[in-house]
């Protein structure tokens, strides 16, 4: 199987703290992991690429340090939004590339970020 | 940037109706994917989609890539009400880039 966790599942948190979200492959070695943002009613929009053990690549107009990505090991990615504020409240998914074979994407289940 | 167009934006249908979904774009992608996002949920892939003229199914549901590489649909026989939810498409563009690019997704309302 391919199959993509993350944690917290759900969390809230005051304006000016940060958060750590954290995405794992849990059957599978990914060295390269996605992380997408995205609300209501609409698609998913690509925020950065994590690649393990170098910098991520963030997508034009994602602050890199206001979303800092680390992706220490071949199956664990984090994504910290610091300094949060409402406007970071969102449903952020994480994607990890299956490289066994085909190079899929499977998808974790979510984080529902609310910023109060 | 490419762009992939997914239609229809919603549908709204009756049990055991079948139905069809397709993605079509101005560029060439080397893969298609199929995902399904229930509320709350992240992506769940249903179908990849690698040669072109490909077709695949996975229970009752069908994916063809399509022959020219820009575009690809998807059909679900015998709809049932767990098939609710919102259909995304994907595509890896040709040219090697490891990024996705997504339709805006096919809302399905299937009624009892």
């Amino acid at each position: 199987g391919a199959v993509v966790s993350q944690h917290p599942s759900r969390v809230i948190c005051k304006s000016g703290t940060s958060v750590k979200i954290e995405c794992r492959s849990l059957d599978f070695q990914a060295t390269t992991m996605f992380w997408y943002r995205q609300f209501p009613k609409q698609s998913l929009m690509l925020m950065a690429t994590s690649n393990e053990g170098s910098k991520a690549t963030y997508e034009q107009g994602v602050e890199k340090d206001k979303f800092l990505i680390n992706h220490a090991s071949l199956t664990l990615s984090t994504l910290t939004v610091t300094s949060a504020h409402p406007e970071d409240s969102s449903f952020y998914i994480c994607s990890a590339r299956d490289e066994r074979g085909t190079d899929t994407q499977y998808f974790g289940p979510g984080t529902r970020l609310t910023v109060l | 940037g490419q762009q992939l167009n997914q239609s229809p934006q919603s549908m709204f249908i009756q049990e055991g109706e079948d139905v069809s979904m397709n993605c079509t774009s101005s560029s060439i992608f080397n893969t298609w994917l199929w995902y399904k996002q229930d509320p709350g949920e992240g992506p769940v892939l249903l179908i990849a989609l690698y040669k072109a003229g490909e077709l695949t199914s996975n229970g009752r549901l069908t994916a063809q890539f399509g022959i020219t590489r820009k575009d690809s649909f998807l059909n679900i026989s015998a709809s049932i009400p767990s098939d609710v939810g919102i259909y995304f498409c994907a595509g890896q563009p040709r040219g090697g880039s490891e990024k996705l690019v997504f339709g805006k997704g096919t809302k399905l309302t299937v009624n009892p």
